[in-house]
């Protein structure tokens, strides 16, 4: 079972360069999510996506982009690296019941942006 | 927005002790978690919560999901080298699956 999987899990950028952190389960879960970790702080929600074609704003959304095509898929795109977007980035995923059912998350992507 | 208030940031105790955290919120929660973050991990899920007073337990942690809606406890006993990490507690109100997340409490276990 890979669960959540999330791509790639170290980057270094520069500022101004843009990239697309990639995150795919195989869980067949309708409801996505992309969190930023920074030290001490938390987890902060960027985005999420409740079905494919769906997505919509979380906490901090501002200098992040993401599409939903399939189940699937969730990426998220960074088009201007700013130095304050160095963070570890969290995708989750959860079938979206009526009864709650718990986030599962990847492993992470460690961006740092110089 | 909606916060999850976790004290102390840092908890340091000896293996074989027990230790409880808790978290706090001025708003209620429908659903109250327990994560556990190994370092260069994601968070893994440790106990859910879903009914006010509800009390369960998963090995040697026990949460609590407060009367009130507004608060949890998690307790850990007998602690050992492998509980250190990083312990969030998470709350759900029902809207979209989404989650709020306390700062979160680092543990560190001397031997």
């Amino acid at each position: 079972n890979a669960g959540v999987t999330q791509t790639p899990k170290f980057r270094i950028l520069k500022i101004g360069q843009s990239m697309t952190l990639q995150c795919t389960q195989d869980m067949n879960h309708n409801y996505m999510y992309w969190y930023r970790q920074d030290p001490g702080m938390g987890l902060k929600l960027i985005y999420y996506s409740v079905g494919a074609g769906i997505t919509d704003k979380g906490e901090v959304p501002n200098g992040y982009n993401v599409s939903r095509s399939t189940t699937e898929d969730f990426p998220l795109r960074l088009e201007l690296a700013a130095p304050s977007q160095t963070s570890v980035y969290f995708c989750a995923s959860t079938s979206g019941q009526l009864v709650y059912q718990p986030q599962h998350f990847g492993d992470g992507t460690r961006l740092s942006i110089l | 927005g909606q916060q999850l208030n976790q004290s102390p940031q840092s908890m340091f105790i000896q293996e074989g002790e027990d230790v409880s955290m808790n978290c706090t919120s001025s708003s209620i929660f429908n659903t109250w978690l327990w994560y556990k973050q190994d370092p260069g991990e994601g968070p893994v899920l440790l106990i859910a919560l879903y009914k006010a007073g509800e009390l369960t337990s998963n090995g040697r942690l026990t949460a609590q999901f407060g009367i009130t809606r507004k608060d949890s406890f998690l307790n850990i006993s007998a602690s050992i080298p492998s509980d250190v990490g990083i312990y969030f507690c998470a709350g759900n109100t029902g809207a979209n699956s989404k989650l709020t997340f306390g700062k979160g409490i680092t543990l560190s276990v001397r031997p």
